[in-house]
């Protein structure tokens, strides 16, 4: 079981440029997440998928879109970079969300620099 | 709506020695509450969880939490640090009602010294 994976680990864009941060999972969990992680601010959310063919918006969706493509994989767009995207991204997963059950394993992150 | 506070950014003490890195949450509704763990260039773990019954939950690495719903607390302590415990630690709250959002503190930074 290789849990969440993500790719790439680093990426630097260039202001206007867009790109896919990819994500999957081999523990067959239902809702799928983005966060991006900022100093002193923990991790805020993005998007969401509770299930696979859904997607919601989290607390920070702006400049960014999301696609559920199967129930493994969850892949984050930013159609235009800014440099407040500058993060680390995290994308997590969890098995049954909204029962005792709806604890989160996350990837290693994506480390995004927008110049 | 939930929220939690994590009431210091960073917490420096000497291996061997006791630590309690604390957390407060709000909510109109009841809650499960977690602690996750960040080591150094890694993604989250989760360290332990309270979702009910008994109000002291541990974790297998020494770590301890005490759910307070009257103070609406919910700290996390160690009686002895390790220099391996080092790490970002965040507090974490979810309604047990049902929903899909959990919401992370801004989280400590615990810096065991040698």
């Amino acid at each position: 079981n290789a849990g969440v994976t993500q790719t790439p680990k680093f990426q630097v864009l260039k202001t206007g440029q867009s790109m896919t941060l990819q994500c999957a999972q081999d523990m067959n969990h239902n809702s799928m997440y983005w966060y991006r992680q900022d100093p002193g601010m923990g991790l805020r959310l993005i998007y969401y998928s509770a299930s696979e063919g859904t997607t919601d918006k989290g607390e920070v969706p702006n400049g960014y879109n999301v696609s559920r493509l199967n129930k493994r994989e969850f892949s984050l767009r930013l159609e235009s970079a800014a440099p407040s995207q500058t993060s680390v991204y995290f994308c997590a997963s969890s098995p049954y969300p909204g029962t005792p059950h709806n604890e989160q394993f996350f990837g290693p992150g994506t480390r995004l620099t927008v110049l | 709506a939930q929220s939690v506070t994590q009431l210091d950014s960073q917490v420096p003490v000497f291996e061997e020695a006791p630590v309690e890195l604390r957390c407060n949450y709000s909510s109109s509704v009841s809650v499960y509450l977690f602690w996750y763990v960040q080591y150094p260039n890694q993604g989250l773990q989760l360290l332990l969880k309270y979702l009910s019954g008994s109000t002291l939950v541990e974790s297998i690495n020494g770590f301890e939490a005490e759910f307070n719903k009257s103070q609406t607390s919910f700290h996390l302590r160690k009686p002895s640090v390790h220099i391996s415990d080092t790490a970002e630690y965040f507090c974490a709250v979810s309604k047990n009602t049902g929903g899909f959002k959990t919401i992370f503190g801004a989280g400590t930074r615990l810096f065991v010294k040698a």
